[in-house]
């Protein structure tokens, strides 16, 4: 079954303890991306990625870390947590010019 | 950065109604998609319409694209309690991005 999933689902953490969010795909995507989600102001981008090894910024990348050494796999990192990072989290990945498949989200609360 | 912009912000239907989302974008595109998100969950793909294309109907739903006003629109015909949830323009050419949404609401 063609999916993205994200793990952990749900997340509770302190202020500073680092964290990872881990994101894999069984399609052979090259493009994956992260978002947050916070009431109001929609999906936002944080990181992208083109292909392995290949990495950009989103709209809103401060706060995080993200790296592509496999192409199924698209981890993204909190190295020092904090309260205005928590939020709904989501992985995406696709084909450029064609649908793109979401994993469930991860829920993160730092507090 | 958030190329569509969703219109309006929320709309509230009785079953059986028809609802009409609009998009607008401010660049050029390849095709424009229709993502579904159902409270908290990851989004779902509904439908894309290619540049060249002006309407486009799967379903219930159809799909128009004016590539001279920068706008789209999304119609849910007959619509009924379970198409509650978030809906999304985006596009997807040197990188996924959407707007903030249409929230749906729709009344049995």
């Amino acid at each position: 079954e063609a999916q993205v999933t994200q793990n952990p689902r749900y997340l509770i953490t302190v202020t500073g303890k680092k964290l990872t969010v881990t994101c894999s795909q069984n399609m052979n995507h090259e493009y994956m991306s992260w978002y947050r989600q916070d009431p109001g102001l929609g999906l936002r981008q944080i990181y992208y990625s083109m292909n392995v090894e290949v990495t950009d910024k989103g709209d809103v990348p401060e706060g995080y870390k993200v790296s592509r050494k496999e192409k199924r796999n698209f981890p993204l990192i909190l190295e020092s947590p904090s309260p205005n990072q928590t939020s709904l989290y989501f992985c995406a990945s696709g084909r450029l010019n064609t649908e793109a498949f979401f994993g469930q989200g991860t829920r993160l609360t730092v507090v | 950065s958030q190329q569509g912009e969703e219109d309006p912000q929320a709309l509230s239907i009785q079953e059986g109604e028809n609802a009409t989302m609009n998009c607008s974008y401010k660049t050029s595109i390849n095709n424009l998609q229709w993502y579904r998100q159902n409270s908290g969950r990851g989004l779902v793909h509904l439908i894309l319409i290619r540049s060249n294309e002006r309407e486009k109907h799967s379903g219930r739903l159809r799909v128009t694209l004016d590539t001279s006003k920068k706008s789209s629109s999304l119609l849910i015909t007959a619509s009924r309690a379970a198409d509650t949830a978030s809906y999304f323009c985006a596009q997807f050419y040197s990188t996924l991005t959407f707007g903030k949404g249409t929230m749906l609401l729709v009344s049995p």
